[in-house]
């Protein structure tokens, strides 16, 4: 099955500063979603990007389909931004299920 | 907006009881699914159902079984629950296809005793 590689997994950021997290997944894929995991639990739809660059506000995400790889940039963090970070992929013929990262914990200190 | 809620956010049981963890979604999805999560072990996917009465096995089904008889409404039901079933259980849904966003519930903590 496909592997997908979610790095760094910690970071620790003071507010204020930029950070870039990384997916590497190894096979083509129709659908790839990027999530925030909030401390409660939830996960927020933050991406729904197979290809191309999106933007949201402070953060942005760039998927590299040809390169398989998708990047997820927080500019100007914030405390609120701490959680932890889901990078998840659809790929094959009619799957329907995503595979998920094991994630990037981000902490955000004040 | 999407909404997909799930029936409890926190719930304690005993080893040896029969659990129900309902997920309701209001968006007409096809397409619902049933993960846990647990440290070091990320999502992974219990039951997956496409359809009224229709469902596929994920990559964790023992254990478990799951029930849809209302495209809006999917169950996850532990038949004699054990502690190694203690974990985070989520919801989600999406309609069928590809090219689709998923949609996640808030999540409902269990803890088995």
């Amino acid at each position: 099955g496909i592997q997908v590689e979610q790095s760094p997994p910690d970071l620790i950021l003071q507010e204020g500063a930029n950070s870039t997290l990384r997916c590497n997944f190894s096979d083509s894929v129709n659908n790839l979603q990027w999530f925030h995991q909030n401390p409660w639990g939830q996960l927020i739809n933050l991406f729904y990007i197979p290809s191309g660059t999106k933007q949201n506000g402070r953060l942005s995400a760039t998927t590299v389909a040809t390169e398989r790889y998708s990047l997820l940039y927080i500019s100007s963090s914030q405390t609120t931004d701490s959680g932890v970070y889901f990078c998840a992929v659809e790929y094959g013929r009619g799957s329907e299920k995503l595979v998920f990262g094991k994630g990037t914990k981000l902490t955000v200190n004040p | 907006d999407v909404k997909v809620t799930q029936s409890s956010r926190y719930l304690v049981k005993r080893t040896g009881e029969k659990v129900f963890l309902e997920c309701v979604q209001d968006m007409d999805h096809e397409n619902m699914f049933w993960y846990r999560q647990d440290p070091g072990l990320g999502l992974r996917l219990i039951y997956f159902s496409y359809d009224v009465k229709m469902k596929e096995k994920g990559d964790i089904p023992e254990g478990y079984s799951v029930s849809r008889e209302k495209k809006e409404r999917f169950s996850l039901i532990l038949e004699s629950a054990s502690t190694n079933q203690t974990s985070m259980y989520l919801c989600a849904s999406r309609l069928a296809g590809s090219s689709y966003e998923q949609y996640f519930g808030p999540g409902t903590r269990l803890t088995v005793t």
